[in-house]
């Protein structure tokens, strides 16, 4: 079984100030770990994603997450906020080709940019 | 571009009638998902289709809704007798899905309705 947690539903950070949003996952295998981002009344827009390769994985907009096997994490940061990124990210864990091959969302990290 | 789209964007209708929305993948994608998204919430799925075989349903898609993907490309997502409850984002992604690869979905903008 799959699952994941996001473990904040909401960011506050100062715009030029450091990015974390946190993501734990559960895995029975080796996942496929994604970050999206969904602005207001759009869809979602794929960051970055992981599929076994390097570990440190960079993304569009300056984003990159790094995967860490050992702390079952894949947490996304970014070194300097800006005014666009507010909008809300999802973490999202997914299956194989052999599995039911759906892709599991968490809640959800709303991240607001103080200016 | 040719990135996912979804028709209508908005729709709004009276509880009890149906309605049809529409989503043309990413071209020769052969995966089409169908997700559900309330505020506040992430997106929940309720089914795909691998080119026109749908291959598994949420038991969150009750026998009121119906979707197609009837020659492979684009997919049709029906709801009869709307509820109130029913009101929410419609969310499409489509995928390349290769054996070995990774499911690495595109999504569209979405349709939003609004049961009355």
């Amino acid at each position: 079984a799959q699952s994941v947690t996001q473990l904040d539903s909401h960011v506050s950070v100062s715009e030029g100030t450091p990015v974390l949003l946190r993501c734990n996952y559960s895995s029975s295998y080796s996942p496929s770990l994604f970050w999206y981002v969904q602005h207001p009344n759009k869809g979602l827009q794929l960051l970055l994603k992981y599929t076994s390769a390097a570990t440190l994985v960079k993304g569009i907009n300056g984003f990159e997450a790094e995967f860490k096997k050992s702390e079952t994490s894949f947490h996304l940061t970014k070194p300097s906020a800006h005014m666009s990124d507010a909008a809300e990210y999802f973490c999202v864990v997914s299956g194989t080709y052999s599995s039911a091959s759906k892709i599991i969302f968490g809640s959800g990290t709303r991240l607001s940019i103080r200016p | 571009d040719t990135g996912v789209s979804q028709n209508p964007r908005h729709k709004i209708t009276k509880r009890g009638q149906n309605v049809t929305f529409r989503c043309d993948p990413i071209s020769e994608h052969n995966r089409l998902y169908w997700y559900r998204q309330t505020l506040g919430q992430g997106p929940e799925f309720l089914t795909y289709f691998q080119n026109e075989a749908q291959l598994e349903k949420s038991r969150l898609l009750s026998d009121r809704f119906s979707a197609e993907r009837p020659k492979g490309s684009f997919s049709t997502l029906e709801i009869q007798r709307t509820e109130q409850g029913d009101s929410a984002m419609y969310l499409c992604a489509s995928s390349l899905m290769q054996v070995g690869g990774t499911d690495t979905q595109y999504f569209g903008p979405g349709t939003r309705l609004t049961v009355l």
